[in-house]
């Protein structure tokens, strides 16, 4: 159980055009997703905080119409990254925590992550 | 912002020895989290904590919630190649309930069959 899964798994884009990535959790509802991105031989940066049917709440620093974030169900989450230039490459990976109803957990599980590269 | 001390950077072990990595914090945190992350991939959970001195286990790992609530330490015993990877600590910290983690630096750790 708790598996989480992204597509795609890697993305070659030009600069300029847009990339959207999915973020599914497979068997389980998730009250909450999050966005990350994760440079090299670093840690993971917390871009967002995304909720089923409300906006998204992003980190400091984060532009919110360069990476827009779309949460329409309780398995669901798209972040789209706008007009990629070459310094949005990188892995980006997403997490959704676990829900009951109203009750969350604070568990959270981490989809594969999607490579994107812009030429 | 908050931050998580994680050491050590990385380790080159020998198969068969024991590892011990920790995180201290100067914060207190309500939840801690250990994940190990292989190359190309997301962090998978191993461990998760929550009460202060809980003391888990899962296979060869054990993982301990400081009695203070600002460390956790992982150890992992007779080390395997597979071991091989980036090992995070993560952490909630008590304010409001949004769900979101601090994170470490994290651990590299390197296994020598």
């Amino acid at each position: 159980g708790a598996v989480v899964s992204q597509h795609p798994s890697w993305v070659i884009c030009k600069s300029g055009t847009s990339v959207k990535i999915e973020c599914r959790s497979l068997d389980f509802q998730a009250t909450t997703m999050f966005w990350y991105r994760q440079f090299p031989k670093q840690s993971l940066m917390l871009m967002a905080t995304s909720n089923e049917g409300s906006k998204a709440t992003y980190e400091q620093g984060v532009e919110k119409d360069k990476f827009l974030i779309n949460h329409a169900s309780l398995t669901l989450s798209t972040l789209t990254v706008t007009s990629a230039h070459p310094e949005d490459s990188s892995f980006y990976i997403c997490s959704a925590r676990w829900g009951l109803g109203t009750i969350s957990y604070n568990e959270q599980f981490f989809g594969p992550g999607t490579r994107l590269t812009v030429l | 912002g908050q931050q998580l001390n994680q050491s050590p950077q990385s380790m080159f072990i020998q198969e068969g020895e024991d590892v011990s990595m920790n995180c201290t914090s100067s914060s207190i945190f309500n939840t801690w989290l250990w994940y190990k992350q292989d190359p190309g991939e997301g962090p998978v959970l191993l461990i998760a904590l929550y009460k202060a001195g809980e003391l888990t286990s899962n296979g060869r790992l054990t993982a301990q919630f400081g009695i203070t609530r600002k460390d956790s330490f992982l150890n992992i015993s007779a080390s395997i190649p597979s071991d091989v990877g980036i090992y995070f600590c993560a952490g909630h910290l008590p304010s409001g309930n949004t769900g979101k983690l601090i994170f470490g630096q994290g651990t590299t750790l390197q296994v020598k069959p």
